[in-house]
């Protein structure tokens, strides 16, 4: 059974970067059959897609072209964990994040999420 | 961007009785690999989403029979045979065709 554990700071202030980490159980990040993504829930913005990364003999990320110039995912195969890094955040950036598997035999569909974090940024 | 379009936004259902649900997108869903990349996500309240189907009709590990996915090309359906308790939240369509992946904006399914 796959387990992502979420951490990271609930509130982080205007212009700031926002830092997560997504630790993973039951399988690697270097899957070459899995995906590991960012994905954030608003109110306003409903579910959205920020991007991910994956492992294909070598590392790619795919990322959403709303946060294409703040967003980096970067994984570390040492720990079997990913992260998400936001760039000079607003008050529009506040939302729970959630990281989340999408996998081959699922249909690229996200099959396994994290709990959520809910980030606040402060203006 | 795919915009997925849901409909009803709202659906009070009597206990026993069938729910359905619909999502439309804004062009075909059909990848050029000959899938459809098209899955029903249900969340909770104070849960994250939790995948109910993919490919449209692929019930996920665990998925109760009760639940069932039909469409193709841009029409897809959701149907809950018979609605229990445990299945009053929001559901989601959600494509992985095309990046970036889109959502529907959620229909929340209530009881009478």
């Amino acid at each position: 059974q796959v387990q992502l554990q979420q951490s990271g700071p609930g509130l982080v202030k205007s212009s700031q970067t926002l830092s997560l980490t997504c630790a993973i159980s039951g399988d690697s990040v270097s899957s070459n059959s899995a995906a590991w993504n960012w994905i954030r829930q608003s109110p306003s913005r409903g579910l959205e897609w920020l991007g991910r990364t994956l492992y294909r003999s070598k590392w790619s990320n795919d990322y959403a072209a709303s946060v294409k110039s703040r967003i980096t995912i970067n994984a570390d195969t040492s720990k079997n964990q990913f992260s998400l890094q936001l760039n000079s955040v607003t008050p529009e950036d506040t939302a729970v994040y959630y990281c989340a598997r999408d996998e081959d035999t699922s249909g690229w569909s996200i099959d396994y999420w994290g709990q959520g974090t809910v980030v606040t940024v402060s203006s | 961007d795919i915009v997925m379009t849901q409909t009803p936004l709202s659906s009070p259902v009597t206990l026993g009785q069938p729910a359905s649900i619909s999502c439309r997108s804004s062009q075909s869903l059909v990848h050029s690999d000959g899938n459809t990349y098209l899955s029903w996500l249900q969340q909770r309240p104070g849960q994250p989403p939790r995948l109910l189907i993919y490919k449209i009709s692929n019930r996920f590990s665990g998925v109760p029979e009760r639940f069932s996915g039909s469409g193709a090309g841009t029409d897809f359906t959701l149907k809950i045979s018979r609605v229990e308790a445990e299945d009053v939240g929001v559901y989601y369509c959600m494509q992985a065709t095309q990046f970036p992946r889109t959502f529907g904006q959620g229909t929340k399914v209530e009881i009478k």
